[in-house]
This record gives structure tokens, sequence and C-alpha cells, in this order.
């Protein structure tokens, strides 16, 4: 079974451009996920999708973070105009139900995007 | 607002030595509790999941346990090994999916 795949794997760009990763979860999943994790931290859930509806994205700076997940499947996080403090990896995770509330549920993780803003 | 402590932040033990990572959580609210393990520049692998239900959790050298009137779980590793060196990361999830990380054990194991 293919995992979540992301790409790129390592972008660095200056302030104020834009970056957008991909992220394509592991088939049939109807959650996905994406983190930010900067540094020496845990992750942090920027958005959660079911499906390809929104879940959450309480912590999404929707001034310069977007993201859309097309036909339920594929998922796009862009960031316009990027900051210094965005440096981070952007993890992306899927899992077949509706998260980790489901009894036995698990996640899965992407080897993530690292982005280094200059 | 659930908050995740992970102690030590950094830990370092001679191959062949038993250890345990803590990690402690304010809202005992939980739905269950999850183990990672994040080598460098990779993702993050389940190790253990553990429903709150349930009061622990094995796989082969690992064994999770859950108390979550305290807040609180512990990941033992019996016979640590130099490839158990990573960062463990547990995650604390709320029934409606919504996951709390804590910032990471990084564990060093010297052969």
């Amino acid at each position: 079974e293919a995992g979540v795949a992301q790409s790129p794997r390592y972008k660095i760009i200056e302030k104020r451009q834009s970056v957008a990763f991909w992220c394509n979860p592991i088939s049939g999943h109807a959650t996905l996920y994406w983190y930010q994790q900067i540094l020496g931290q845990g992750p942090k859930l920027l958005i959660q999708f079911q499906n390809n509806g929104v879940v959450d994205d309480s912590q999404l700076p929707k001034d310069r973070f977007s993201a859309e997940r097309l036909k339920g499947v594929d998922s796009t996080l862009k960031i316009q105009p990027a900051k210094l403090e965005d440096s981070a990896v952007y993890l992306c995770a899927s899992s077949p139900g509706r998260g980790q509330a489901t009894s036995g549920n698990t996640i899965y993780f992407g080897e993530g995007s690292w982005l280094t803003v200059v | 607002k659930q908050e995740v402590t992970q102690i030590p932040a950094a830990l370092s033990v001679p191959e062949g030595e038993n250890l345990v990572l803590n990690c402690s959580f304010t809202d005992s609210a939980i739905y269950n509790l999850q183990w990672f393990r994040q080598d460098p520049g990779k993702g993050l692998t389940s190790l253990l999941l553990i429903q709150s239900s349930q009061r622990e959790q094995t796989s082969g050298r690992l064994n999770a346990s859950l108390d979550k009137s305290s807040g609180r779980s512990t990941l033992y590793i019996a016979a640590s090994q130099p490839g158990d060196s990573a960062t463990y990361l547990c995650a604390v999830n709320t029934n409606a999916g919504k996951s709390t990380f804590g910032d990471g054990t990084t564990l060093t194991v010297k052969p």
C-alpha cells in the first residue's frame, strides 16, 4: 500500500513570495490533515478535511494560508505571502475514518515538505 | 484548551537500558492517546494507540500506559537499542478527531 505522498520535499523562498505544497493521501482515506511543525516543537494542526469538506481550520492563518481538497482526494496548501516565521515542515496526514476519534483508527503521515523562508 | 507536555525534552541512555518517556495533558476528557516516532527528516510513524477506556497497550518492546484521571501517559521501552534513537511524540485526541501534540522527547541510545 502506497503511503502519503508529498511534494516538493524541500523549498527555499524569499519572504513575501508564494509557495504551494501538494499531498496525495492513502487511497480511500476520507480524512486529510495539514500540520505545521516548527523545529523542536510538535506538529500543530492547520486544517482538517473530511472528504472535500473542511472540519477544522481554526488554527489556519487565513490571511496568508489557504488549502483545498479537490474531489475529496489530493490537497494543496498555499502560503502567500510567506513570512520568515513560516519556516517549518508542513506535514500531510490521512486516516480512514473521522480522524482519530474512530475506535482503533490511526493516522498516517507523509515525510513532509520542508520550507525555508529567507 | 488542551496542553500536552513531554518530559524530558531529551534523553541519552546506554544500549540495553530500560527507559520511560512521559506525557502529561491538562484536559482529561480525551478519546484516545497516540504515541509516534519521528526520525530526522522524516514524517511521524504511529507506535501505539490507547483508547480512553484502556489502561495500556503493548507492541514488542514497547508498552504504553494511560491514566486518564491524572492526565498522564508513559511509554516504556525495554532493552533499548541504537535503532530506537528518534524523537517520540504523544498526541491527545478528542472524539471530534482533534489532536494536540506534545513537543516530543529526543532519545539517543548509545552503543
